[in-house]
């Protein structure tokens, strides 16, 4: 079982819709989560941490469920500019500090 | 605001040679980070750094690699003895002190783009 599972995407949707990622975590002592965008060619630019309580920022709300290792990213009113690699990220505390990125889910938001 | 800077942005090397990458992690950041993509594929760990020694190493991070902050400021990234296989997007990323509201929150660098031919 891969550590990070991310859905394989493409996902294709218009201006304005909600677009839901998902990602599941193998690894307990996983300790603190994120997800990341990546533009073509260019680095992991940091979206968001992800708290077990849940976070809100604008349009974009980050999900964390412990117990089931589940995590998940919700994008309302998509813009053309959210068309990215959308890459769930898991830092784990193994005695070191390990990280490990999923695939990556890729969005594409049309007009 | 503080970034994450590498140079060179793209490096061009012979199979065998060595070569050395360069990272400025941002400045009160204690955790150092490398990673690669190889084109196409998903961003795979490295090493991590912490009170100048290695914290923690993938699989990947054989004995053609090592890292080095030689002095307060730098942070490289070494390959003895290049191979083809080892083309790929290499980033840096730092993070701040475990008293950060969230520990471990990573920013990457540009990147360095290496050419094994």
């Amino acid at each position: 079982r891969k550590e990070v599972e991310q859905d394989p995407g493409p996902f294709n949707v218009p201006e304005g819709a909600t677009v839901a990622f998902n990602c599941t975590y193998s690894n307990s002592a996983s300790q603190s989560f994120f997800w990341y965008r990546q533009d073509c060619r260019k680095e992991p630019k940091l979206l968001m941490s992800v708290y077990s309580s849940g976070n809100e920022d604008g349009r974009f709300t980050a999900q964390l469920n412990r117990a089931s290792q589940y995590i998940s990213l919700l994008i309302r009113d998509s813009k053309l500019s959210d068309s990215a690699t959308y890459l769930c990220v898991v830092n784990m505390d193994t005695g070191g500090f390990k990280t490990i990125f999923g695939a990556g889910t890729r969005l594409f938001v049309k007009a | 605001e503080p970034e994450v800077t590498q140079t060179p942005s793209h490096q061009v090397t012979q199979m065998g040679q060595e070569v050395i990458l360069r990272c400025v992690p941002i400045s009160n950041h204690l955790y150092f980070y490398w990673y690669r993509q190889i084109l196409g594929q998903k961003v795979e760990f490295l090493v991590s750094f912490y009170n100048n020694e290695i914290s923690e190493k993938s699989e990947i991070f054989d004995d053609q690699f090592s890292v080095e902050r030689p002095d307060g400021s730098n942070f490289t990234l070494k390959i003895r003895s290049t191979k083809l296989e080892d083309s790929a997007m290499y980033f840096c990323a730092s993070s701040a002190r475990l008293t950060s509201p969230v520990p471990y929150t990573q920013y990457f660098g540009p990147g360095t783009r290496l050419t094994v031919l």
